[in-house]
């Protein structure tokens, strides 16, 4: 089956640290990628995407590449602003166009 | 281009009341989704519609509740009786195209629904 496991929150870093959240998937086929972001109060926003194995998405300093040996698409960023305080989550798609979530991970950015 | 738009963005209800939920996608998009956040919780796909015609309603709890899709616009989610495990956020999301065809999900602000 489809399914996102990402690391467990919350994460509380200090302005200008550099971010990793984890992620990895179980899927069958060849899903494409992706990372939302929820902002307090709103909806979920496109991050970033990556369609194929080796792809690179990035977006405001995000990135985030797509393994397909390690099954993994991590979230990264060199340095983090109070403004990126938020819940990410990790999803994959696959044949038709269903979206698997993970449980989000919540980071707080201190300044 | 405007977003997916959804309301209410608050509600209250007591249990066993019945509640529905709008949602206008953006222009254009020819499939349209609706997702249970419960708090703490990844989103959860209840149905899927392809312009008018349901694609995927398999986590839809059918007994209580039901959506459509006139005119393969507009939505509206309803829950009738209402129980105290359906307090969550209600998202919509839009895509241009969905079928067999992976497509960026837009999503809209949400419906906060709360059970008393």
């Amino acid at each position: 089956g489809n399914s996102v496991t990402q690391m467990e929150g919350p994460v509380t870093l200090s302005e200008e640290a550099f971010l990793t959240i984890n992620c990895t998937y179980t899927a069958t086929g060849y899903p494409s990628l992706f990372w939302y972001v929820q902002y307090p109060g709103e909806g979920l926003q496109l991050l970033l995407k990556a369609t194929k194995a080796d792809d690179k998405g990035s977006n405001k300093g995000f990135e985030a590449t797509y393994r397909k040996e390690t099954t993994s698409f991590h979230l990264e960023k060199g340095s983090v602003q109070v403004s990126d305080s938020a819940v990410y989550f990790c999803a994959l798609s696959n044949t038709g166009n269903q979206f698997y979530f993970g449980t989000g991970t919540s980071l707080t950015v201190i300044p | 281009e405007a977003g997916v738009a959804q309301s209410p963005r608050y509600k209250i209800i007591e249990k066993r009341q019945s509640v529905a939920f709008w949602c206008n996608p953006i222009s254009g998009h020819a499939t349209l989704y609706w997702y249970q956040q419960i708090l703490g919780q990844g989103p959860k796909l209840l149905i899927q519609f392809q312009n008018n015609g349901v694609v995927d309603d398999s986590q839809l709890p059918k007994d209580r509740f039901s959506a459509e899709r006139l005119k393969g616009v507009d939505s509206t989610l309803k829950i009738q009786p209402a129980k105290l495990e359906d307090s969550a956020v209600y998202l919509c999301a839009s895509s241009l195209v969905g079928g067999s065809h992976i497509d960026t999900q837009y999503f809209g602000p949400g419906t906060r629904l709360t059970v008393l």
